[in-house]
């Protein structure tokens, strides 16, 4: 029974592109939680997602960022023209059902800017 | 604004130690206090959570106190082994109804040392 999968681990990208992030989230669990975490801060709340629907997104920046999570595959974290201010290690959750504190996480991915 | 704060930011024993990490938190009221285990390069993994009613939790050699009154809780680490060399991060999650962010704090860089 896998975990959370993230994939890429790593991820490079120039300034001005995008950047794609992906998390499946563990057999049978329907909600996915996306969080940041900046050097030598603690993880911040990004958006909380049911199959198709986006429940939460407070926590997200107004603008470039965009989550999603169909019905089928993967949830993806999309970054638009990305600055150097973007470089962060993003985890994703995931839960059977809507909690406030999930308990399984990914491994992240880096996201560095170059 | 809810806040946790943590202490100390760093702290290194010697493998067979014991040792205790503090939480200070805000939030409130608050549903419930995780306390998570990061190593370097992967994602938090729950070690304890409690409720406000509950005053300690014990997982293996690890064990959590909450004091609600006070807003504060504690790890102890007995016998540490060099694997306990990780970041502790404490989470508080709110009470009020539909919110699903919680409060992450930075979290306690701890190193074993031989």
């Amino acid at each position: 029974n896998a975990g959370v999968m993230q994939n890429p681990r790593h991820l490079v990208r120039r300034r001005g592109q995008e950047a794609r992030l992906r998390c499946s989230p563990m057999k049978g669990h329907s909600h996915v939680y996306w969080y940041r975490q900046l050097p030598e801060e603690g993880l911040k709340f990004m958006v909380y997602l049911q199959k198709e629907n986006i429940i939460d997104e407070s926590g997200m920046p107004k603008e470039r960022f965009s989550a999603e999570f169909p019905k089928e595959g993967p949830s993806i974290l999309r970054i638009q023209q990305v600055v150097r201010g973007d470089s962060a290690a993003y985890f994703c959750a995931s839960s059977p059902a809507p909690s406030n504190q999930p308990q399984h996480f990914g491994d992240g991915t880096r996201l560095s800017i170059l | 604004k809810n806040q946790v704060e943590q202490s100390p930011q760093s702290l290194i024993i010697l493998e067979g130690k014991n040792c205790t990490l503090q939480c200070n938190y805000t939030v409130s009221p608050f549903s419930n206090l995780r306390w998570y285990k990061q190593d370097t390069g992967r994602g938090p993994v729950s070690l304890t959570i409690m409720t406000f009613s509950e005053n300690t939790k014990s997982n293996g050699r690890y064990t959590a106190t909450l004091d609600a009154d006070t807003k504060q809780s504690s790890l102890h680490i007995t016998a540490s082994q060099l694997s306990d060399s990780a970041s502790y991060i404490c989470v508080v999650s709110p009470a009020s109804g539909g919110s699903y962010i919680p409060t992450f704090g930075r979290g306690t860089s701890l190193i074993v040392h031989p």
